[in-house]
């Protein structure tokens, strides 16, 4: 059975930083590509970025681009998103998700929650 | 860059069909994805690659792509499928991944 379980999230100032963790299990996790979706509060779903199964190619959303960083060590099974430079704007529940063979997501943790302000 | 567009909500009796649209230039040359949402919990896919079931998803759930609408169908509505549904590609032009804004099914 596939579980994904995210940790990190909480509560930060804007301007600061915070690293997320996923912990994966129940596949060979080195051959899927992963990736981050963020909700915020009542709205709807925004990816955030993707990272290859080896972790040699990464995509960012362009509101996110330049401030998190997506990386991933295969030996631990983990992804992780680098999120520096936080706004308000990306207070969300952060889950992260396991790409299928197409363009889609077969898997999804239970997310955690981000939440940027003062 | 590309954009889903969903009706924001659709309702429907038990027993009856809703059929939730997503509107998108030629969306019919993309691959589209569809997504369950419950309060408090997961997305959850359901249908994949226009028309293909996941295991363990219901017969009950289909999906067509043709012009520039994609459309999920839901048969023989339960209020177990009350839900947010969001349709997704994959955008290749900007290499990114694309979610429609999302429609909540409410079983009347």
């Amino acid at each position: 059975e596939v579980q994904l379980l995210e940790s990190g999230g909480g509560l930060i100032q804007p301007g600061g930083s915070l690293r997320l963790s996923c912990a994966a299990s129940g596949f060979t996790f080195r051959s899927y590509a992963m990736s981050w979706v963020r909700q915020a509060p009542g709205k709807g779903l925004e990816w955030v970025s993707t990272i290859t199964g080896s972790g040699g190619s990464t995509d960012y959303a362009d509101s996110v681009k330049g401030r998190f960083t997506i990386s991933r060590d295969n030996s631990k099974n983990t992804l992780y998103l680098q999120m520096n430079s936080l706004r308000a704007e990306d207070t969300a529940i952060y889950y992260c998700a396991k790409k299928g063979v197409g363009y889609y997501y077969e898997d999804w943790g239970q997310g955690t929650l981000v939440t940027v302000s003062s | 860059s590309y954009v889903l567009t969903q009706p924001p909500s659709v309702s429907v009796a038990p027993g009856k069909t809703a059929r939730i649209t997503c509107g998108g230039n030629n969306i019919g040359s993309k691959s589209v994805h569809w997504y369950q949402q419950k309060p408090g919990q997961a997305p959850v896919l359901v249908v994949y690659d226009d028309s293909d079931r996941p295991s363990g998803i219901p017969e009950r759930f289909s999906g067509s792509n043709s012009g520039n609408t994609a459309t999920l169908t839901i048969s023989r509505v339960e209020a177990g499928d009350e839900a947010d549904y969001y349709c997704q590609v994959w955008n290749g032009i900007s290499d990114d991944v694309v979610f429609g804004g999302g429609t909540k099914v409410t079983v009347l």
